[in-house]
């Protein structure tokens, strides 16, 4: 089946930990998305990445990181210095600009 | 004022109701659009995408007026299965498909 994976689904996160959460997608897309949705908002975008070894910071990349080695994969890291990381994260990705982006499941991540 | 705007609701209807929701937007460079449906604690779905002629799939039929500058979703005879969260996203005209997105209206249709 085609479409885009994420991992874990559920997520918990100590004090002064770096996670990451993982992002692969089958669909041959150039471009990849990953946004935090918090309780009742819209979906902000964290960072993005167009093409293989080039990402874009988005909205509220402050306290993340990313890495585009390869096409298929965008792993999200979420590093202590964020410390309001409580949310669900989305992974996208879609064929070109003007297309729509197709989303993974998300992974909910919270702080123990 | 935002990006993108969404009356957040919820709209409880009916089953067998006709609802629409608009959805507003700030930049008239805006080139594309869509309407996703997002289920409680799930990911958002695309539902359609909106042209400049409309577009229409079974019960939805969606409208884009660029001199007002929103796009609008009509559901007809609404099911219960249609109780979600509709976010509306447009994506500009820069070098990248960035899609700004709507905070969602919540429908409710009851029996």
């Amino acid at each position: 089946d085609g479409g885009i994976t994420q991992s874990p689904k559920y997520l918990f996160r100590k004090e002064g930990q770096n996670v990451t959460l993982s992002c692969e997608q089958n669909l041959n897309h150039d471009a990849m998305y990953w946004y935090r949705q918090d309780p009742g908002q819209g979906l902000r975008l964290i960072y993005y990445s167009q093409i293989v070894n080039d990402f874009q910071k988005g909205d509220i990349a402050e306290g993340y990181s990313v890495s585009r080695e390869k096409k298929e994969s965008f792993p999200l890291t979420v590093t202590s210095a964020q410390k309001n990381p409580t949310a669900f994260y989305l992974c996208a990705s879609s064929p070109k600009r003007g297309d729509p982006q197709y989303f993974g499941a998300g992974t909910r991540l919270s702080v123990l | 004022r935002k990006e993108v705007e969404q009356d957040p609701g919820p709209f409880n209807v009916p089953e067998g109701a006709t609802v629409a929701f608009n959805c507003t937007y700030s930049n008239s460079a805006s080139q594309s659009f869509f309407w996703y449906r997002q289920d409680c604690r799930k990911e958002p779905k695309l539902l359609m995408s909106v042209y400049s002629s409309g577009n229409e799939d079974g019960r939805f039929t969606a409208q884009l007026n660029r001199a007002s500058q929103y796009i609008s979703l009509l559901i007809r005879d609404s099911k219960l299965s249609d109780s979600a969260t509709y976010l509306c996203g447009n994506a500009g005209a820069g070098g990248y498909n960035k899609l700004i997105f709507g905070a969602g209206t919540r429908l409710a249709v009851h029996p």
